[in-house]
Order: structure tokens, then sequence, then C-alpha cells
């Protein structure tokens, strides 16, 4: 069965710092890849994506991600942390193009320390 | 912009009560999902709708059943809550357009506490 795997559950930082976040995936085929954000008491939001093409994607707020699809990985970086990144942060792949089989990871606490 | 409401942020219910949780989208997405949301365990999906009257069971289905009557709402139903189905539960849309495949569009949640 496909899984996704997040392996840092939490992570704190101080303000500045350079982040990454891990998330690995287990499916051999065509994947479609996401980043979803929770802020404190506020529903969860689009990040970024990689559907298709160059695999270092950007998002919302200075985040970026890398596909490297020898590794099954899409793993989340910011260059300086700030602490409104305060938030989880979850990684999602959905396989078979199909709307129905997309697979989340446990998530990540990302704690800021201002 | 776009908006999916969940009709309660907070219930507290009984164990064996019927629960309805309600949620609309007002995006006209063809597809929508209910979710669950654990500590430690990210969001399983308990049901997907891809179309009025359609429905497919997600990973965890067990004691949930849904309804689908219009395309904007989709309701979760816990036919006898227990206590294991304290959790937060998420509402979502999305387009059916594949070009768009899994991303989603969420409510705020429905924390529900089954004492």
């Amino acid at each position: 069965a496909q899984s996704v795997s997040q392996h840092n559950h939490h992570v704190i930082l101080s303000e500045a710092a350079s982040l990454e976040l891990g998330c690995n995936y287990s499916y051999g085929g065509t994947v479609n890849l996401f980043w979803y954000v929770q802020y404190p008491g506020q529903h969860l939001q689009l990040l970024l994506k990689y559907f298709s093409g160059d695999p270092l994607v950007k998002g919302i707020k200075g985040f970026e991600a890398e596909f490297i699809k020898s590794k099954f990985s899409f793993n989340l970086r910011k260059p300086s942390v700030q602490w409104s990144d305060t938030a989880e942060y979850f990684c999602a792949v959905n396989a078979y193009s199909s709307a129905s089989k997309i697979i989340f990871g446990s998530g990540t606490r990302l704690s800021i320390r201002p | 912009d776009v908006k999916v409401t969940q009709s309660s942020r907070y219930l507290v219910k009984r164990t064996g009560e019927k629960v309805f949780l309600e949620c609309v989208q007002d995006m006209d997405h063809e597809n929508m999902f209910w979710y669950r949301q654990d500590p430690g365990l990210g969001l399983r999906l308990i049901y997907f709708s891809y179309d009025v009257k359609m429905k497919e069971k997600g990973d965890i289905p067990e004691g949930y059943s849904v309804s689908r009557e219009k395309k904007e709402r989709f309701s979760l139903i816990l036919e006898s809550a227990s206590t294991n189905q304290t959790s937060m539960y998420l509402c979502a849309s999305s387009l059916r357009d594949t070009s768009n495949t899994g991303e989603l569009f969420f409510g705020e949640g429905s924390r529900l506490t089954v004492l």
C-alpha cells in the first residue's frame, strides 16, 4: 500500500534559521505531490504543489520543495524562517491521478522561537 | 474567494447518539471529502463523493455514513457515536479536472467530543 512518511514530528527553530522538512513516499508510478500548511486555528491550505516539469517548485511565503524521483522524496525548504511560520505542515501524495487516492503524511509541527 | 463551510466548529455528544456533520462548498466542485485528523496520524480519508448521490469508501469508513443529495452539500453521519470517534473532522472539496487532481480546499474543521 502507498504511504507517506514525515519523519520529523516536531521541529523547533529560532527565527532566521533555515528549514528543511522531510517527506518520503512509497509508490513507483506517476505522482502529484503537495505540501499543505495549517496555521493555528486556521484551515488547511495549499503551500505548493508538483505535477510535472521543473522538480524545484516554489510556493507561497518563500517556501520551496524539491522532487527527487530517485529518492521518492519531496522535501520542503525555506532559507530563513519567521515566527509566523509556526504551523503544522503536511505532505500529501496523489497516486494514480485519482482524486480519491490522496494520502497524507502524519504532519510536522513547526515551532519558531522569536 | 473559495469557501468550504462546516456547520459546527465544536460538538459534544454522548455515546450512542446520532451525529450529523454538515459541509457546504460554494465553488461548484464535483468532488467532496470527509477526513478525520488525529495527532500523529495525519489526515485519514473516511468517505469521498465524486458526484451527487455517488460515494466511495475511504480508508476508515467503519462507523460512518455519508449523504450527498445536492452538489454543494456533503454530510457525514455517525449512526451511533462512540468515544473512539472523538476527533477533528475536516471537509474538503476539489475539481474533478485531473489537471488539478489533489488540490483540496478545506473547511475549518469540526471538533467532535464523544463522552
